[in-house]
């Protein structure tokens, strides 16, 4: 059981390139969530999924998109990266939106 | 404006003495805490949780007490270990139907001195 794994684990972006991150978790979560870590802004929720096919907005979602095709993956995209990106980034998943999550290890993204 | 604040973003703590971090929350829907510890570099971990029929859960050293009418809960370690530096988040979800995801706060970073 690996339970949430993030790829990759580091990243080094030049501004206005693109990327993708994956999340994949073998717990047949319903719910998935992408946060990213500022120092001293806490976790803050880009965007989540409530199911396969789903997706949602959360408290941050300005310049990334995201997609659920597969119940088990959630991808999280930088069309255009931006400075302000540069941050730690957070796949999480949970049975139910009450629930405990589980998060992966993280992927630290610069953008220089 | 924050549901879920945590206002002290650090806590320094003598080894066997008490941990107390503390967490206010605003929306009254809320009646699922949970509470999460994150080492650097590494992803947070779920530690406790209460649900609001409670105003108290043990588990080990841990102790989450919840006090309802004042829309505050606290996360007490006792006795504080070194290995229990770490940042602790505090969160809150509400299970009474609907999306409803859960709001963190901002953490406190506990260091426990030996």
């Amino acid at each position: 059981n690996a339970g949430v794994t993030q790829t990759p684990k580091f990243r080094v972006l030049k501004t206005g390139q693109s990327m993708t991150l994956l999340c994949a978790q073998d717990m047949n979560h319903e719910y998935m969530y992408w946060y990213r870590q500022d120092p001293g802004m806490g976790l803050r929720l880009i965007h989540y999924s409530v199911g396969e096919g789903t997706t949602a907005k959360g408290e941050v979602p300005d310049g990334y998109n995201v997609s659920r095709l597969k119940k088990q993956n959630f991808l999280l995209g930088l069309e255009s990266a931006a400075p302000s990106q540069t941050s730690v980034y957070f796949c999480a998943s949970s049975q139910d939106s009450w629930a405990e999550q589980y998060f992966g290890p993280g992927t630290r993204l610069t953008v220089t | 404006d924050q549901q879920v604040k945590q206002n002290s973003p650090s806590l320094s703590v003598q080894e066997g003495r008490i941990s107390i971090l503390n967490c206010d929350y605003t929306n009254s829907m809320f009646d699922y805490f949970l509470w999460y510890k994150k080492y650097p570099a590494e992803g947070p971990t779920f530690l406790i949780s209460i649900s609001s029929i409670k105003d108290k859960n043990e588990d080990g050293r841990f102790t989450v007490f919840l006090n309802k009418s004042a829309k505050h809960l606290s996360l007490h370690i006792v006795p504080s270990q070194p290995g229990d530096s770490a940042v602790y988040f505090c969160a809150a979800s509400s299970t009474s139907g609907g999306s409803y995801i859960p709001t963190f706060g901002r953490g406190t970073s506990l260091i426990v001195h030996p």
